[in-house]
């Protein structure tokens, strides 16, 4: 397995709080991505990093902020969290070559009240 | 903007039945991916297909390309249970690795 750790794994918060999702991995690859899963949605592409400080936005970047200030680590940070932003969020590590698959960890499930 | 479409986005079959799903995409690709996904778990690579016409096969799924139609499909042969699962089909962009996602399909096979 792919070596991605995202923590926390679930996380319940309320309206207005900030909050900080955290991705680790092992692989040194230079490719990482945030999505959410929603139901009828499948996944949606929140932000990538293509390396340490370049960054950018997908989909669905409203609401959202990220950084990357290693290799290993790509930080989600939801600033003042809303009810719709409750949902599974996913990283996802690629090391960028033209056969190569995204890898993606094991998730962390999130709850704004 | 690139978009992807599967059909159908939930299948219930009997076991020793074949099936096939649909993944279309909106506009040229050069790599699209299957994935599965049980409940409550992480996502699965199945198959990378990157040239019109590849076909690729693991065990009872077999998933295929035409980019000329913008179309893949993952075909099931004689399902088993142990297919159970969510099925998404995702597009992407050599330049940036990043992924478009289908809605997913949900497969259900029942004895």
């Amino acid at each position: 397995d792919a070596g991605i750790t995202q923590s926390p794994r679930h996380k319940v918060t309320e309206t207005g709080t900030p909050v900080t999702l955290r991705c680790h991995q092992t692989e040194n690859h230079r490719y990482m991505y945030w999505y959410r899963q929603d139901p009828g949605h499948g996944l949606r592409l929140i932000h990538y990093s293509y390396g340490v400080k370049d960054t950018d936005k997908g989909e669905v970047s409203d609401g959202y902020s990220v950084s990357r200030s290693k290799t290993e680590d790509f930080l989600l940070t939801l600033e003042s969290a809303t009810s719709s932003q409750t949902s599974v969020y996913f990283c996802a590590i690629s090391s960028g070559g033209s056969n190569e698959k995204l890898f993606f960890g094991s998730g962390t499930q999130l709850s704004v009240l | 903007e690139l978009k992807v479409e599967q059909n159908p986005l939930f299948l219930s079959m009997q076991e020793g039945k074949n099936y096939t799903i649909y993944c279309n995409y909106s506009t040229t690709s050069d790599r699209l991916y299957w994935y599965r996904q049980d409940p409550g778990k992480s996502l699965e690579s199945l198959f990378v297909l990157l040239s019109n016409g590849a076909v690729k096969q693991e065990g009872r799924l077999m998933a295929s390309l035409d980019t000329k139609a913008r179309l893949s499909t993952l075909h099931i042969t004689a399902a088993v249970h142990d297919l159970s699962a969510t099925y998404f089909c995702a597009v992407g962009s050599s330049n940036t690795g990043k992924l478009i996602f289908g809605q997913g399909t949900t497969l259900q096979v029942k004895p």
